[in-house]
């Protein structure tokens, strides 16, 4: 069974740094893309980062409005993705889900976790 | 303000017909595949569509997608009290070299 399990969100001060977690498992995570999406109160989707799979480097694309700010990293030894995020700004504010994609048969997140909250006050 | 634009909300009987849609440019629908998904309150996003017009496995197949040129479309036909939800599209962005979701459409069966 595929699964995708956020952690680490919380409530931080603006400025302030935080380290999500994304533990994926019932899938080889090297032959995977992972994208961090979040969802602020009362907004819509928004894709945040993409870690690419071992055949592309485990290259790294970020939006605009977190470059710079924010990095994606793997840990292939613990099957986890994270997300840094440094110099959280008050409109970082919301649920942070991570999201599998095959890129294979162009199937963009085909399976998504639960999510985590983070609130920046 | 997203790029890819959808209407914010749509609505339907149940049994009837909607469609859903949503426009990009040349650097994101017009080259690349759109997805869809909807988003029930307080639960994770979910696949409804991929590659333009592929459903995943367990999708009913009341759920259609099509694009045509920079527009993208989806249709739910059947319409049930199950289906309302929030509605996005999504494309990869070569300019942007970044993921792009529509603002999303809210729908209601009425």
């Amino acid at each position: 069974e595929v699964r995708l399990v956020e952690s680490g969100g919380g409530l931080v001060q603006p400025g302030g740094s935080l380290r999500l977690s994304c533990a994926v498992s019932g899938f080889t995570f090297s032959d995977y893309y992972i994208d961090w999406v979040r969802r602020a109160p009362g907004k819509g989707l928004e894709w945040v980062g993409r870690s690419r799979n071992k055949a592309r480097g485990y290259s790294t694309d970020y939006a605009a409005s977190v470059k710079g700010r924010f990095t994606v990293s793997r840990d292939g030894s613990r099957n986890s993705l994270y997300l840094q995020m440094n110099s959280l700004k008050i409109e970082d504010s919301a649920m942070y889900y991570c999201a599998r994609t095959d890129v294979r048969i162009f199937k963009d997140f085909d399976y998504w976790g639960q999510g985590t909250l983070v609130t920046v006050s | 303000q997203s790029v890819l634009t959808q209407p914010p909300s749509a609505s339907g009987t149940p049994g009837q017909r909607v469609t859903i849609s949503c426009s990009g440019s040349s650097s994101n629908i017009g080259i690349k595949g759109v997805n869809w998904y909807h988003q029930l309150p307080g639960t994770a996003p979910k696949l409804l569509i991929y590659n333009n017009n592929q459903r995943p496995s367990g999708v009913p197949d009341r759920f259609s997608g099509s694009k045509s040129g920079t527009s993208a479309s989806l249709a739910i036909s059947g319409l049930r009290s199950e289906d309302e939800a929030d509605y996005y599209c999504a494309a990869w962005d070569d300019s942007l070299s970044g993921m792009l979701f529509g603002g999303g459409t809210k729908l209601t069966v009425l």
